[in-house]
């Protein structure tokens, strides 16, 4: 089994659109968690960490259920800029605190 | 301020050859990281140094895999021979200190390897 599970997708979407990514992990001790996003060709950037109390950041709202080790990602009117691919990324162990990635789900907004 | 730089972006070998990579992290970053990402797949981590020292190099495979960060600062990865499973973009990320409580990693543009 992975450690970072992810729908690989791809996501076809319209603008404007509400869209949700899904992700578990298997590990329960992980610590840290955090959405990034991966245009194509280019580096991974941090979209946004992900708290146990959820967090939003403007049409980005991430949740992290601890009980379910399950942690989603919301976009909200979608804009076709959001294509790219988004990352779960955990963190399995607090000493090195070394970044574990998911595959990765891929989203396509069309206009 | 300057990003993680690497180079070269691009490197066609054939296998059984020998390729080095480059990287010089965000001036003051004392972390930096080596990985390997294969198309379709999500960033692997290689190896992790703090300062010149390794903190971690449990998934490099050390038979063909060496890298090194002698002086603290900039790094280099070296595989020697090369195998045609190793195509793949190698990335490097710095970040200031990962036994920080914050610690974002950034990460350089890659170089794309491809083994023929």
């Amino acid at each position: 089994r992975k450690e970072v599970e992810q729908d690989p997708g791809p996501f076809n979407v319209p603008e404007g659109a509400t869209v949700a990514f899904n992700c578990t992990y298997s590990n329960s001790a992980s610590q840290s968690f955090f959405w990034y996003r991966q245009d194509c060709r280019k580096e991974p950037k941090l979209l946004m960490s992900v708290y146990s109390s959820g967090n939003e950041d403007g049409r980005f709202t991430a949740q992290l259920n601890r009980a379910s080790q399950y942690i989603s990602l919301l976009i909200r009117d979608s804009k076709l800029s959001d294509s790219a691919t988004y990352l779960c990324v955990v963190t399995m162990d607090t000493g090195r605190r070394a970044l574990t990635f998911g595959s990765g789900t891929r989203l396509q907004v069309q206009p | 301020e300057a990003g993680v730089a690497q180079s070269p972006r691009y490197k066609i070998i054939e296998k059984r050859q020998s390729v080095a990579f480059w990287c010089n992290p965000i001036s003051g970053h004392a972390t930096l990281y080596w990985y390997q990402q294969i198309l379709g797949q999500g960033p692997k981590l290689l190896i992790q140094f703090q300062n010149n020292g390794v903190v971690d190099d449990s998934q490099l495979p050390k038979d063909r895999f060496s890298a090194e960060r002698l002086k603290g600062v900039d790094s280099t990865l070296k595989i020697q021979p090369a195998k045609l499973e190793d195509s793949a973009v190698y990335l490097c990320a710095s970040s200031s200190d990962y036994r920080s409580t914050y610690n974002e990693q950034f990460f350089g543009p890659g170089t794309r390897l491809t083994v023929l």
